[in-house]
């Protein structure tokens, strides 16, 4: 059964603390995307990867990095430099031109 | 650099009737647009994909029609249903030497009234 996944679906942080969202796909996707979503907005890239081994920064990489090892992985890391880390993380992966989104994960700062 | 505005921001209608949602977008060089749905705490559910070179695509009761030299495009659902209720987003996608990156409108928040 092909598709995106992200775990994990909620995540709980501590101010100061670095912490890895997951995004995994198994469709054979070259290129993969990391968006932020804040409440009531629309969606902002933080980084993207056409190819494994190769990312480039998005409108807010600020505070995030990301790596891509393999193909079908593209973790993102909130770090502690990120001011405002609470939101909604999705990832993506890209098949020709369409864009295809995973379930997200909500990370809340306490 | 390129600004997408969906409107309305909020929607509410009665079951059955057909709806327009709106989108607008700044810089008309792009690649292609993309109309999503997402329910409540979801990902996104990808709705209909329009190339450059196109004019409108249909899937089912939704129609979206693309009018790139005026920087705009059109989601039409034909007779409504309450499990149509959700966010609406709208995507433009500029020329693919940037890596096919999307910029997304702020959404239409549907309601579909029994």
């Amino acid at each position: 059964d092909g598709g995106i996944t992200q775990s994990p679906k909620y995540l709980f942080r501590k101010e100061g603390q670095n912490v890895t969202l997951s995004c995994e796909q198994n469709l054979n996707h070259d290129a993969m995307y990391w968006y932020r979503q804040d409440p009531g907005q629309g969606l902002r890239l933080i980084y993207y990867s056409q190819i494994v081994n190769d990312f480039q920064k998005g409108d807010i990489a600020e505070g995030y990095s990301v790596s891509r090892e393999k193909k079908e992985s593209f973790p993102l890391t909130v770090t502690s430099a990120q001011k405002n880390p609470t939101a909604f993380y999705l990832c993506a992966s890209r098949r020709w031109n369409e864009q295809f989104f995973g379930p997200g994960t909500r990370l809340t700062v306490l | 650099k390129q600004e997408v505005t969906q409107i309305p921001a909020a929607l509410s209608v009665p079951e059955g009737e057909n709806l327009v949602l709106n989108c607008s977008f700044t810089d008309s060089a792009i690649y292609n647009l993309q109309w999503f749905r997402q329910d409540p705490g979801k990902g996104l559910t990808s709705l209909l994909l329009i190339q450059s070179s196109q004019r409108e695509q249909t899937s089912g009761r939704l129609n979206a029609s693309l009018d790139k030299s005026s920087g705009r495009s059109t989601l039409y659902i034909a007779a409504s249903q309450p499990g149509d209720s959700a966010t609406y987003l709208c995507a433009v996608s500029q020329q693919e030497t940037s890596g096919s990156r999307l910029t997304f409108g702020e959404g239409t928040q549907l309601t579909v009234n029994p």
